[in-house]
């Protein structure tokens, strides 16, 4: 069982189209982290939002942690085939120790 | 190069055969996980260590799989009589205490196939 939920699990689209991933737990997080992994590469972070209610922007990405902190949004703007990638979302446990969600793989196609 | 370095990048071993991975983490990250990743999954945490001890290790590691990092500073994942099921990324990550820094660093990985 998922500790975190992402959605959806796979998103295919057009170059300069805009989209928006999701992730969902039933638990309280102290933080969420976004991670961006290229095929046969470790995961990348992102960024890491603390503060429930915290919208953080990284260029043509804005993180959102919901007031809850049970749940954060990925939104990127007008996308561009280098976004390519497997984003996951991961958060901090009450064994202090990073656990992640399954993913979502979007494809930006030219 | 100071981020976290793993080897080998791939193995390829034949089922029942031992295997054992290598990642020497950031020098001053005290903190160390392991995580297994199928194709098309997130990764599945493993074990972590803080320094040299060994302070979770995630249910689903059977007996056949071992990690050590005996002097706080690199560790080693070995896995005994591999099965076909264990075919996967194993990927090493070092961070500071969570409590400091959240931020994990993750290596590129081992990608591991049983025949």
């Amino acid at each position: 069982t998922q500790l975190l939920e992402q959605s959806p699990q796979f998103l295919s689209i057009q170059e300069g189209e805009n989209l928006t991933v999701y992730c969902n737990s039933s638990s309280v997080f102290s933080s969420l982290q976004w991670y961006r992994q290229e095929p046969g590469e470790g995961p990348v972070l992102l960024v890491t939002v603390v503060t429930g209610g915290e919208v953080k922007k990284l260029k043509r990405l804005t993180f959102q942690f919901g007031d809850a902190r049970k749940d954060s949004s990925l939104h990127i703007t007008a996308a561009q085939p280098g976004d390519t990638g497997l984003y996951l979302c991961a958060g901090a446990n009450n064994n202090n120790d990073m656990r992640f969600g399954a993913g979502t793989r979007l494809t930006v196609k030219p | 190069d100071t981020g976290v370095s793993q080897d080998p990048r791939h193995k390829i071993t034949k089922r029942g055969q031992n295997v054992t991975f290598r990642c020497d983490p950031i020098s001053e990250h005290n903190r160390l996980y392991w995580y297994r990743q199928t194709l098309g999954q997130g990764p599945e945490f493993l074990t972590y260590f803080q320094n040299e001890a060994q302070l979770e290790k995630s249910r689903l590691l059977s007996d056949r799989f071992s990690a050590e990092r005996p002097k706080g500073s690199f560790s080693t994942l070995e896995i005994q009589r591999t099965e076909q099921g264990d075919s996967a990324m194993y990927l090493c990550a070092s961070s500071l205490p969570l409590l400091e820094d959240e931020k994990l660093f993750f290596g590129s990985g081992t990608q591991l196939s049983v025949l």
